[in-house]
């Protein structure tokens, strides 16, 4: 199994950026998939949440209306379309399956928001 | 939305020493708990399931119990390779949230 995260880099307050998770070594189209966020200093939070045929969709309050969660099983890609950036949306962002629990996770990436 | 609340903020432990790690949720989540362990520049690892079960590969000497509000994880004879933080994450319901975390020193 293994989850890897492109996309992360610096952008400007009110600016979009789109994060990707490739999957491999496992059947994508089967599972949950989730980000989750580490920011600066503070602990880990939930973000989204996808299902595995896209049907359902859950954010975290945080951000709900800014960020969408979208997958392409036919290529094995979890997307997070982030729009108007914050400065509390640094962090470091991780792609995870979910089994319930979050038993795989990618190395994350890092999304800085400044100008 | 669930609060998941984590004791204590920090723990310090000798090698050799047990370390019992706390975990409350402010409303009952039956048994969907899970605890991960993050070192610093590293993705959050999988300790235990389902609260009491220890993920695939992870060392024997992890384990956790309780359900509905109130569960601990147990580390029963630490090494050094065990610093980190410890979170917990209840995946009972929308959203899943995480415990703030506690930090276990060697």
């Amino acid at each position: 199994v293994q989850l890897v995260e492109s996309g992360g880099g610096v952008v400007q307050p009110g600016r979009s950026l789109r994060l990707s998770c490739a999957a491999s070594g496992f059947s994508f189209s089967i599972y949950g998939m989730h980000w989750v966020r580490l920011a600066p200093g503070k602990g880990l939070e939930w973000v989204a949440v996808i299902w595995n045929d896209g049907s359902n969709k859950y954010y975290a309050d945080s951000v709900n209306g800014r960020f969408i969660i979208s997958r392409d099983n036919s290529k094995n890609t979890l997307y997070l379309q982030m729009n108007s950036l914050r400065d509390e949306d640094t962090a470091v962002y991780y792609c995870a399956r979910a089994s319930g629990a979050f038993d795989f996770w990618g190395q994350g990436a890092l999304v800085t928001v400044s100008s | 939305e669930i609060v998941m609340t984590q004791s204590p903020a920090t723990l310090s432990v000798s090698p050799g020493e047990r370390a019992t790690l706390s975990c409350r949720a402010s409303q009952s989540v039956s048994s969907d708990l899970a605890w991960y362990q993050q070192k610093p520049g590293q993705a959050p690892r999988l300790l235990i399931y389902g609260a009491s079960n220890t993920a695939t590969g992870m060392p024997v000497r992890f384990s956790g119990s309780g359900s509905g509000t109130e569960f601990t994880l147990t580390i029963s004879s630490l090494r050094s390779e065990d610093f980190g933080v410890y979170y917990c994450q209840h995946y009972n319901s929308w959203p899943h949230t995480f415990g703030q975390g506690t930090r276990l020193e060697i």
